[in-house]
């Protein structure tokens, strides 16, 4: 069992165009996370969510639009897409917020973005 | 803000033990210290957590200071498939929603 599954793993498209990465956890947890790593393998947290509200929203352009539908899910939707964009995105979770109290981030595998 | 600094990367040898050791030396009181692995084309993985003293499991070994102002990550005898980055992760200063990863140690283990 896949504890978080984030679809699609590849993605081709051309500037300009609207896309859509989408998470889900079975795990159970609360809090769930979109991470950017760029070209140079940095990881950077982009949005989190808590039980369905917002917690954390990086200097992040408005192009990007996270959605959590309920605690399992937290997609993330792309508008008018540029060269820049081109990373790989990680979808996360964990019980908890932040790193008191133990917890513990997990990932998926990560949705590579390519725009051309 | 709490900030992590590593070295960017590390050579080794198979069946050494390699130690990395991570700064953080604005980490808030209820931050805990966590290292994950990434290998290539893959998310993250959790290895070890700690908040003070020693940890170990049966990945990793993880040395934290009383004044918890850096830690160490010990792997024994590294093999091949250890070759990964290993990142360094605590809260940022108050704001312990907002988790930071440094760039990440990049470990080479040679045969």
């Amino acid at each position: 069992d896949t504890a978080v599954s984030q679809t699609p793993k590849y993605l081709v498209t051309q500037m300009g165009n609207d896309k859509s990465i989408k998470c889900e956890q079975n795990l159970g947890h609360d809090t769930m996370y979109w991470y950017k790593q760029d070209s140079k393998k940095f990881l950077k947290i982009m949005f989190s969510y808590n039980n369905k509200e917002l917690i954390i929203n990086e200097t992040v352009p408005n192009r990007f639009s996270p959605k959590s539908p309920d605690k399992a899910h937290l997609n993330l939707h792309i508008n008018s897409l540029e060269l820049g964009d081109s990373a790989v995105y990680f979808c996360a979770s964990s019980q908890g917020k932040g790193s008191g109290h133990g917890n513990t981030i997990y990932f998926g595998e990560g949705s590579w973005l390519t725009v051309v | 803000l709490a900030k992590t600094t590593q070295p960017i990367s590390m050579d080794s040898y198979e069946g050494q033990e390699v130690n990395i050791t991570c700064s953080h030396n604005n980490i808030a009181t209820n931050d805990y210290i966590t290292w994950y692995q990434q290998f290539p084309s893959q998310g993250p993985r959790f290895i070890i957590q700690g908040y003070k003293t020693k940890v170990t499991n049966e990945v990793a070994s993880l040395f934290i200071p009383a004044d918890r102002k850096s830690s160490t990550l010990s792997l024994p005898r590294v093999s091949l498939s250890d070759t990964a980055v290993y990142y360094c992760l605590v809260g940022e200063g108050f704001n312990t929603d907002k988790l930071i990863f440094g760039t990440g140690t990049r470990l080479q283990v040679f045969p």
